[in-house]
């Protein structure tokens, strides 16, 4: 079964800095999809970013960007010059080709951004 | 505005009564999904729906049942309810079809109770 794991429940950062969050996926299907999600203290979910397994180049969305390393089954969200609104859960989930709805999520990473 | 609608926000109910918690998008989204989250688990799939009339069982179905009669509309159905239902339950849609149905729309999520 597919298993997405996010091994940081917690990380700090100062404005301003660089954060990288990680995330590894488990997978066999050569076709997949990958995500990342951000869900701040008034709980809406909101999607960030998508990264394809035969994408060629790391997807990028303003701040955000993933570095997907494939070889290694990871696909970590780096923000850049963090924001006091970036402090939120951040969850990074997958399907795959053999059952594009399925999405399955990581248990999520609280990101805490001091001043 | 384009957005997922959840209803009810808030609910609090007891053991066996069957409720609804409709789930209706104004985006002609092909895809749409529910999903439970609870404290520690992440977000966890319960159905998803690639198309009207065509529904899947996620990694949580067991005491929920689904319906797509509209594309629009993708009601939750909690035939009897029981306390460990208790979630914050998400509904959600795509305007993708295969690996990038995980570009998600999100409603505000329906927290619900069962005594």
């Amino acid at each position: 079964a597919q298993k997405i794991t996010q091994t940081q429940p917690g990380m700090f950062v100062q404005e301003k800095e660089a954060v990288t969050l990680d995330c590894t996926y488990d997978t066999s299907d050569p076709s997949y999809g990958l995500f990342w999600y951000k869900q701040p203290s008034s709980g809406e979910m909101i999607f960030l970013i998508y990264q394809g397994s035969y994408d060629q180049q790391n997807a990028t969305e303003g701040r955000y960007s993933l570095n997907f390393q494939k070889a290694r089954k990871s696909a970590n969200l780096v923000i850049s010059a963090s924001q006091l609104g970036d402090s939120a859960m951040y969850f990074c989930a997958s399907n795959y080709g053999g059952s594009q709805g399925n999405l399955i999520f990581g248990k999520g990473t609280k990101l805490s951004v001091k001043p | 505005e384009a957005q997922v609608t959840q209803n009810p926000r808030y609910l609090i109910t007891v053991t066996g009564k069957k409720l609804t918690v409709t789930c209706s998008q104004n985006m002609n989204h092909e895809y749409m999904s529910w999903y439970r989250q609870d404290p520690g688990l992440g977000l966890r799939q319960i159905y998803y729906s690639m198309n009207v009339e065509v529904t899947d069982k996620g990694d949580v179905p067991e005491g929920y049942k689904v319906s797509r009669k509209e594309k629009r509309n993708f009601p939750l159905i909690l035939e009897s309810p029981s306390p460990n239902q208790t979630s914050l339950y998400f509904c959600a849609s795509s305007l993708y079809a295969g690996l990038r149905t995980g570009e998600l729309f999100f409603g505000e999520g329906s927290r619900l109770t069962v005594l």
